[in-house]
């Protein structure tokens, strides 16, 4: 089956420190990854979008990696903060059916004072 | 105006109730989406309208019915669920189908079925 895969134990971390989420696919490579962050009870929200020809991108503490030859997206918070503490999940595409977001069930990251 | 609202936000039915959940955005996309998503569970997309025409039903029941009155607006009639349709419903927009921009996501009716 095409699965898209995220570490699915919480990652507890010290404020300050990086986060690092990691998102694995198999089968098809998407043309794009996506990155949301989900808050319980509420809908995701949009962080980043990398396409298969980048390598790194960045906004302001959040940077994402995409390794098509692993199969593999990185997601980092720097200097995260208590207020990053939510769930992070991961989604691709194909080039031919943008429309069709499969996610990845998502990472809870939980970030201490 | 970036948001998809959606209402209700909570409800409860019957499995013999007919109910409607609704999406309503402004901000000229021309794509929206519904999509399901179980406690712990990735949201599955289940609908998707581009232009107000269904382009995509990933094999959803019958039960749920979708309808897109115009650009701004997407309901999902329901009819006869079961308990295990409880669930959150997402409601989504993009720019169009094909541009590679991100979806927009409303805050879901938390739905339960007794």
């Amino acid at each position: 089956s095409q699965k898209i895969e995220q570490n699915s134990e919480a990652l507890n971390i010290q404020e300050g420190k990086t986060a690092t989420l990691t998102c694995n696919y198999t089968n098809y490579s998407p043309a794009y990854l996506q990155w949301y962050r989900q808050d319980p009870g509420r809908g995701p929200v949009f962080l980043l979008l990398i396409r298969e020809n980048e390598k790194e991108k960045r906004k302001e503490r959040l940077k994402v990696t995409f390794d098509t030859t692993l199969k593999q997206s990185l997601f980092h918070i720097t200097a995260s903060q208590p207020a990053d503490s939510a769930t992070y999940l991961c989604a691709r595409s194909r080039a031919d059916s943008w429309g069709k977001l499969q996610f990845g069930a998502g990472t809870q990251v939980v970030v201490t004072p | 105006d970036t948001e998809v609202t959606q209402t209700p936000k909570h409800l409860v039915m019957g499995m013999t109730n007919k109910k409607s959940l609704k999406c309503e955005q402004h901000m000229g996309h021309r794509a929206m989406y519904w999509y399901k998503q179980k406690a712990k569970k990735p949201p599955e997309l289940m609908f998707v309208y581009s232009y107000e025409k269904l382009s995509i039903n990933e094999s959803v029941p019958s039960r749920f019915s979708p309808e897109c009155p115009n650009s701004s607006l997407l309901n999902l009639h329901l009819h006869a669920l079961q308990p295990e349709d409880s669930a959150l419903y997402l409601c989504a927009s993009s720019l169009d189908a094909d541009r590679r921009t991100e979806a927009f996501f409303g805050q879901g009716t938390r739905l339960t079925v007794v």
